[in-house]
Parts: structure tokens; C-alpha cells; sequence
């Protein structure tokens, strides 16, 4: 069963614009991390925070972790064409495990 | 470095048949995962080795099947294939001590007919 569920399922902006996309989950975890596919292809870790982090940058990528509500966002700031993709975010239950749980996902159609 | 690898690319297999995938984790990484990602919905857990050990098992029936070999590369196997099993097949490999990261293969998309 999905563990977390994307908010919106698709979002289409403009090159140039803002894209945030929103992650909730059920369970205590130990962090949660975003993954990118490309059409059906293998998935890239984007980036990782931790249960115990708020906020966390990297590069054009910003996301915050609100455990108090279970949820996380994802924002990709000035977004290319080349951003275009499916968005998953991925926990792993608090105890140890390396199991991840994804959601359903979110996809992102940037438009040049 | 090379990156997880995954064979056979595509498969096609029939009803009742049954199929074995292939993985290569990352030199170094001594974990590998097993995830199912039916069309239009996230990857789902099947299963985690470690060492050579089922460090876990997901929600799915006795038909699937894993192993981890010496060398830390790892077979999935699917007896009496379904219609319902055909699917994007992915692995992942982590590094010792992860701090739960994982790195995927391009995966290997299983068509049963």
C-alpha cells in the first residue's frame, strides 16, 4: 500500500515559474527523501532530510519537513524544460528499516 | 562508476510462465532492493537483502522470490506469471551505514501476455 500521497497528481507551469509539490504520510519515519523519473525510467535521489530537519536546499531545490503534520513540500525554483518528470517523495519507517514507502506521485510538464 | 545495472532491458513473457531479473548494485553497496512500480502509481517494496540475507519482504505473494549472491548482485524470480505482474521491475543499492539513501537502476519492464 502507498505510505505518502503527491499533491497535485499533475502540474503543468511555464519555464521560468515555480514549481512546489506536496508529499503527506502516515507514519513516524526517520527521514524522507524526493526522487525524479524520467518517463518510466529508473529514479534519481534528489535529495534527503532528516526527521529532526525543517528545511533543506540544494541547488534549485528547496524542502521543508512538517512532522507535527506529516507532510513535506518540494519546491524547484526557476524551472527548464528539462525538469519535466514525475516527482515521488519516499519514507522509511522509524526503527531502522530500509524499506521505502513512495507515494503516488506527482508529474511536472514544464513548458519552454 | 558505474551506476546499479539491470537485465534484460524489456521482457515479454506469457501467462503461468516464469521470469528471473538481474542486478549489479554499485561497487561497494552491499544492500539491494526490490521495488514494483505498476504504471501510473509509485514503487512498491517486494524485497531488501543484505549479506546475503532477506532483510525484508513486502506485500507480495509466495510467486516472488529473491537471492543475493557472494559478489552482492541479486536475482528476482516470478513463477506462474500473472497478467497482473507485468510492471517496471526496479533495483536499488545502498552503501553500508546508509543514511537510507538508494540508488536505482533504469529498471526492467516486464510485459505478461
Amino acid at each position: 500500500s502507498q505510505q505518502g500521497e503527491e499533491d497535485p497528481q499533475a502540474l503543468s507551469i511555464q519555464e521560468g515559474e515555480n514549481a512546489t509539490m506536496n508529499c503527506s504520510y502516515k507514519t513516524s519515519i526517520n527521514n524522507l527523501q524526493w526522487y525524479r523519473q524520467n518517463s518510466g525510467r529508473g529514479l534519481v535521489h534528489l535529495i534527503l532530510i532528516r526527521s529532526n530537519e525543517r528545511e533543506k536546499h540544494s541547488g534549485r531545490l528547496r524542502v521543508t519537513l512538517d512532522t507535527s503534520k506529516k507532510s513535506s513540500s518540494l519546491l524547484i525554483t526557476a524551472s527548464r524544460a528539462a525538469d519535466t518528470a514525475s516527482y515521488f517523495c519516499a519514507t522509511d519507517a522509524a526503527g531502522g528499516s530500509e524499506k521505502l514507502v513512495f507515494g503516488k506521485g506527482t508529474k511536472l510538464t514544464v513548458n519552454p | 562508476d558505474a551506476g546499479v545495472t539491470q537485465s534484460p532491458t524489456h521482457l515479454i513473457k506469457t501467462r503461468g510462465q516464469h521470469v528471473t531479473l538481474r542486478c549489479s548494485p554499485i561497487s561497494g553497496h552491499k544492500s539491494v532492493s526490490w521495488y514494483q512500480q505498476v504504471l501510473g502509481q509509485g514503487p512498491q517494496f517486494i524485497f531488501q537483502y543484505y549479506e546475503k540475507e532477506e532483510r525484508g519482504r513486502g506485500n507480495f505473494p509466495d510467486r516472488f522470490s529473491a537471492r543475493q549472491f557472494p559478489n552482492y548482485s541479486s536475482e528476482l524470480n516470478v513463477n506462474a506469471l500473472l497478467l497482473g505482474d507485468s510492471a517496471l521491475y526496479l533495483c536499488a543499492s545502498s552503501p553500508p551505514a546508509s543514511s537510507g539513501t538508494q540508488y536505482f537502476g533504469p529498471g526492467t519492464r516486464l510485459t505478461v501476455l
